[in-house]
């Protein structure tokens, strides 16, 4: 079945460093690729999305690219801000299927000032 | 606001009480999921439904749980003789595909957050 890898946490950074939090995933057919983010207490907020290999979605500063070769979208952000600390998880989507996602475990990042 | 809305925010419980959440998706959306989220995990898929009709339940769920979605717009979760390990947060999300080859996204609602005690 489908299944999504991220990397363990947490991520600890300090304020304006470089984020990479990797992500891999297997797929039997072409699924969309999504990055979510949620803050503490809160539920989950969709933070980029990708549908096809080599497409890159981006907002609020962070991008990933759908690799289908290396099956890889790593999250990556040129300079972190103590906002961005929350858990970040990866997820794909069979398009030609009934749509329900597959989320991996999820990504603590803090950002110290 | 026009996102996805969850109520209650927080529900306190005595293990084998029944408990019920709600959930109002973004308006023209047609499918709503439910899911379930523990400490330290992703959101763990319990159930589906595309308009009215619920199309796929996880084996998750067990015979305490039901969902309903009686006009195709809001849905609840009921949970039944509630035991320790359905402390949890509950998650609801709707997302609605538009044209043929647009990208489904799921919109997720704030959660509930069950404690049983």
């Amino acid at each position: 079945g489908d299944s999504v890898t991220q990397m363990e946490g947490p991520v600890t950074l300090s304020e304006e460093a470089c984020l990479t939090i990797n992500c891999t995933y297997t797929a039997t057919g072409y699924p969309s690729l999504f990055w979510y983010v949620q803050y503490p207490g809160e539920g989950l907020q969709l933070l980029l999305k990708a549908t096809k290999a080599d497409d890159k979605g981006s907002n609020k500063g962070f991008e990933a690219t759908y690799r289908k070769e290396t099956t890889s979208f790593h999250l990556e952000k040129g300079s972190v801000q103590v906002s961005d600390s929350a858990v970040y998880f990866c997820a794909l989507s069979d398009q030609g299927g009934s749509y329900i996602p597959t989320f991996g475990r999820g990504t603590s990042l803090i950002v110290h000032p | 606001d026009t996102g996805v809305s969850q109520d209650p925010r927080h529900k306190i419980t005595k293990r084998g009480q029944n408990v019920t959440f709600r959930c109002d998706p973004i308006s023209e959306h047609n499918r709503l999921y439910w899911y379930r989220q523990t400490l330290g995990q992703g959101p763990e898929f319990l159930t589906y439904f595309q308009n009215e009709a619920q199309l796929e339940k996880s084996r998750l769920l067990s015979d305490r749980f039901s969902a309903e979605r009686p006009k195709g717009s809001f849905s609840t979760l009921e949970i039944q003789r509630t035991e320790q390990g359905d402390s949890a947060m509950y998650l609801c999300a709707s997302s609605s595909r538009g044209s043929a080859g647009e990208t489904d996204t799921q919109y997720f609602g704030p959660g509930t957050r069950l404690t049983v005690l």
